[in-house]
Parts: structure tokens; C-alpha cells; sequence
């Protein structure tokens, strides 16, 4: 089944431990990207990959990092997560970035809490 | 900068009736355009996908429509039912930004 999974779908920790949220993708896409949703804000984007070790900032990237060495996986790590952290947490791939011919496939969302 | 509105925020319709979600941008040079459910805490799935080319797209109940020149588009749900209740979300895709730029959403209840 073609599909986005993330790990974990919950996580409560404390401020200043640090933490990975993985994802990965089992349908070859080219593109990958990291949102997250807030009350009132909607979904932003954090972090986007066009492709293997291309990745580049998006809306709000600060006290996030990522990487992509291997096409399936873009894991998200909070070096030191604080409480405004705490949100809900998508992955997303599509086929390719550009002309936008292809939709983007979601995973079902990591919901972490910072305290 | 792109801003992606959809009107309105919340609706409450009873059981069979067909409705209209509306969502307006202010960019007209998309890709294209994706609509989206979300039921509460949950992930998104993708309704239908309407390219810039493209004038609308149809999956059983729902029609979407896209005008790119007046940056609207509509969700059409016919023949609505409880289980369509849950949070609609419109996202446009350009290129240059490379992300997709969501709206704030309707949230839909259908009432048996």
C-alpha cells in the first residue's frame, strides 16, 4: 500500500531533550516536506527536500532540523524542543516539486507536546 | 505574497442537502490546487487535485472547480451526509515556493 508513516504518532517530552520524528514514504517520491498545524495558524511549512541531501528552509524552520540521505526517509529533530513546540506534525511527499502536475500525500500527523 | 481565504469558517447543514465550500487566493500563478478533509486530530486525505489547466475535477459526490483568473475555487458536496463532517481544507500550489499555502479551512457538521 503506497504510503506516508511517521514515528511516533504521540510524544510528550520536556523541554530541552532532544528528539527525532521520523518519516518516510515507500512510493519514490522525488519530494518531501514537513508542516505543522496550530490553532489559528493552520498548516506551515517547516522544512522541504526536492530530493537526496537537497533540502532547504520554509516558513518557519527555527529550532528544527533535517536531513535526507536516503530518498524514503526525512526525519524532523528538535535538538532542544521548548513549548512552543508543541503542535501537530505532518509529512508530506509528491512525485516531484515544480510544475505541480501531482498532488502531495500527507502521513497522519505526530501530535507532540513540549513541557 | 500568496493568501489562500475559505468562507465560510464553519457550516452546519442537515442530512441530504448539497453545499458549496468556497475558497478564494490572492496569487493567481498556481500549479495547481488540492482540496483536502481532516477529521479532528487526525491526518489529511486528498479529495481532488485540479491543475492549472484545469476547470474542474469530479470523484462521486464532490466536484471541485478552479477559476485561476479570479483566484476562486468551490468544493461541491451533493447529497451530504454525517459522515462527511469533518474540516475542508483548500491548499494552492506555486511552484517558486515550492509548498503549498492552506487555508484556514471550513469545518463541515452534517446533521442526521
Amino acid at each position: 500500500e503506497a504510503q506516508v508513516t511517521q514515528n511516533p504518532r504521540y510524544l510528550i517530552t520536556v523541554t530541552g531533550k532532544k528528539l527525532t520524528v521520523t518519516c518516510s514514504q515507500n512510493m519514490n517520491h522525488e519530494y518531501m516536506s514537513w508542516y505543522r498545524q496550530d490553532p489559528g495558524l493552520g498548516l506551515r511549512q517547516i522544512y522541504y527536500s526536492m530530493n537526496v541531501e537537497v533540502t532547504d528552509k520554509g516558513d518557519v524552520p527555527e529550532g528544527y532540523k533535517v536531513s535526507r540521505k536516503e530518498k524514503r526517509n526525512f526525519p524532523l529533530i528538535l535538538e532542544s524542543p521548548s513549548p512552543n513546540q508543541t503542535s501537530l506534525y505532518f509529512c508530506a511527499s509528491s512525485p516531484k516539486s515544480g510544475t505541480g502536475g501531482w498532488g502531495q500525500y500527507f502521513g497522519p500527523g505526530t501530535r507532540l507536546t513540549v513541557t | 505574497k500568496q493568501e489562500v481565504t475559505q468562507i465560510p469558517a464553519a457550516l452546519s447543514v442537515p442530512e441530504g442537502e448539497n453545499l458549496v465550500l468556497n475558497c478564494s487566493f490572492t496569487d493567481s500563478a498556481i500549479y495547481n490546487l488540492q482540496w483536502f478533509r481532516q477529521d479532528p486530530g487526525k491526518g489529511l486525505t486528498s479529495l481532488l487535485l485540479i491543475q492549472s489547466s484545469q476547470r474542474e475535477q469530479t470523484s462521486g459526490r464532490l466536484n471541485a472547480s478552479l477559476d485561476k483568473s479570479s483566484g476562486r475555487s468551490t468544493l461541491y458536496i451533493a447529497a451530504s451526509q454525517p459522515g462527511d463532517s469533518a474540516t475542508y481544507l483548500c491548499a494552492v500550489y506555486g511552484g517558486a515556493t515550492n509548498k503549498l499555502i492552506f487555508g484556514t479551512g471550513t469545518l463541515l457538521a452534517v446533521q442526521p
